[in-house]
């Protein structure tokens, strides 16, 4: 029952920035969108989430279209430490269960 | 602020046998899960608690895998008797509950290898 779609990997220079695209054509009003990565090894860590406004963290910025169907996380300034999966999960407010696709496998490279 | 701790981080036991995995959540979380790892595939939930009830247990092999959540803190994860298909990445998480958008946070994880 997969909500998003996602590239099965990508390639990006260290210091440029990065766009993860993520489509989710069946989002409905209340659904979030969140990002998370797991880099080799590691447990899951949370980036970002949002609604239908854009939002920016310290680690990232997302941008979502204003039909909703469709987003992008942007890393500014990519760095090697970011090579990891990427994951984009839409979860309704209350749901709390996170459906893990495939993700996009990230590699920055020097 | 600490993260989620889980341990051990690695584990190899023989089929048959049984297994415990242990968490400790960010302090103040009150939803916690497990989730279960395979090689190449996203997290599946197995368990979700919110304090020291159960919310849904519905992906839980109920007939080999149990979970508890004693005081509403730390909880553990068993498996008895393991088998082979077990192979995978522990992942406990943790939450808060107030607007029903809050993150959820991961620890390491567990790896276990069932020979």
């Amino acid at each position: 029952d997969a909500k998003t779609t996602q590239p099965t990997s990508m390639d990006c220079a260290e210091g440029r920035a990065a766009n993860l695209p993520c489509n989710h054509s069946t989002i409905s009003g209340n659904e979030y969108v969140y990002w998370y990565r797991q880099i080799h090894s590691q447990g899951p860590q949370y980036i970002i989430h949002g609604l239908k406004n854009n939002e920016t963290n310290e680690m990232a910025s997302l941008i979502i279209t204003e039909d909703r169907k469709s987003s992008t996380l942007i890393l500014p300034h990519a760095t090697l430490r970011d090579t990891a999966v990427y994951y984009c999960i839409v979860k309704g407010m209350g749901d709390y269960k996170l459906s893990f696709g495939a993700g996009t496998t990230v590699t920055v490279r020097a | 602020e600490a993260g989620v701790a889980q341990s051990p981080r690695y584990k190899i036991i023989e089929k048959r046998q049984s297994v415990a995995f242990w968490c400790n959540p960010i302090s103040g979380h009150a939803t916690l899960y497990w989730y279960q790892q395979i090689l190449g595939q996203g997290p599946k939930l197995l368990i979700q608690f919110q304090n020291n009830g159960v919310v849904d247990d519905s992906q839980l092999p109920k007939d080999r895998f149990s979970a508890e959540r004693l005081k509403g803190v730390d909880s553990t994860l068993k498996i008895q008797p393991a088998k082979l298909e077990d192979s995978a990445v522990y992942l406990c998480a943790s939450s808060l509950v107030r607007t029903g958008t809050e993150p959820q946070y991961f620890g390491p994880g567990t790896r276990l290898t069932v020979l």
